[in-house]
């Protein structure tokens, strides 16, 4: 079984300065991992995901991830915060199930919620 | 453009009625899910469709039921055997045929239940 943990549920940084959300995640085969943000009421968008390929992902809205399997870590950095970027964020783990191919599930993180101060 | 449609996006319902979420997609996609969504708990897997005709239950599928009778459209059914339906529901489509496919969400669906 795979499991993600994000670690606080509440983050706040100020505009401008850097964003790091954690995120941790639990599988006994190599995983697919992915990052999604979602706003007040609406549903989520994908940031980035890794997929086995370059460990330093970096996905939309200047945001990017770097997958450590010896900490079997996954975090997401901003190096700069615009007040945009207040929101819900997600980090989401499947495992490739033998093969690569079939149906993985999807399991998510409980969830950071990103303040930005001006 | 292409997408996932959910409607209605509030939705009101007295205890002990059944109640039908609408999902509709346009992306051509094979896979479908349901999640349920509350504060604090992340998102929680409901029922999956990986295929027309065919679903599977998901973590929390007790109270809820689906069809897949078309590829573009999963709607969902809140029953009033449903301990606890005031929630958020998201509705997404995938590819199938690998992992590695990221999934698509609709806007969700705002139910309270009282």
């Amino acid at each position: 079984a795979q499991s993600v943990t994000q670690l606080g549920s509440h983050v706040s940084v100020s505009e401008g300065a850097l964003v790091l959300l954690r995120c941790n995640y639990s599988s006994s085969v190599p995983p697919y991992l992915f990052w999604y943000v979602q706003y007040p009421n609406q549903g989520l968008q994908l940031l980035l995901k890794y997929t086995s390929a370059a460990t330093l992902v970096k996905g939309i809205n200047g945001f990017e991830a770097e997958f450590k399997k010896s900490e079997t870590s996954f975090h997401l950095t901003k190096p700069s915060a615009h007040m945009s970027d207040a929101a819900e964020y997600f980090c989401a783990v499947k495992r490739a199930n033998a093969g690569g191919t079939s149906y993985g599930k999807l399991t998510f993180g409980q969830g950071t919620i990103l303040t930005v101060h001006p | 453009d292409g997408g996932i449609t959910q409607s209605p996006k509030y939705l009101f319902r007295k205890e002990g009625q059944n109640v039908t979420l609408s999902c509709e997609q346009n992306l051509n996609h094979d896979a479908m899910y349901w999640y349920r969504q509350d504060p604090g708990q992340g998102l929680r897997l409901i029922y999956y469709s990986q295929i027309v005709n065919d679903f599977q239950k998901g973590d929390i599928a007790e109270g809820y039921s689906v069809s897949r009778e078309k590829k573009e459209s999963f709607p969902l059914t809140v029953t009033s055997a449903q301990k606890n339906p005031t929630a958020f529901y998201l509705c997404a489509s995938s590819m199938s045929g690998g992992a590695f496919y990221e999934q698509y969400f609709g806007p969700g669906t705002r139910l309270t239940v009282t």
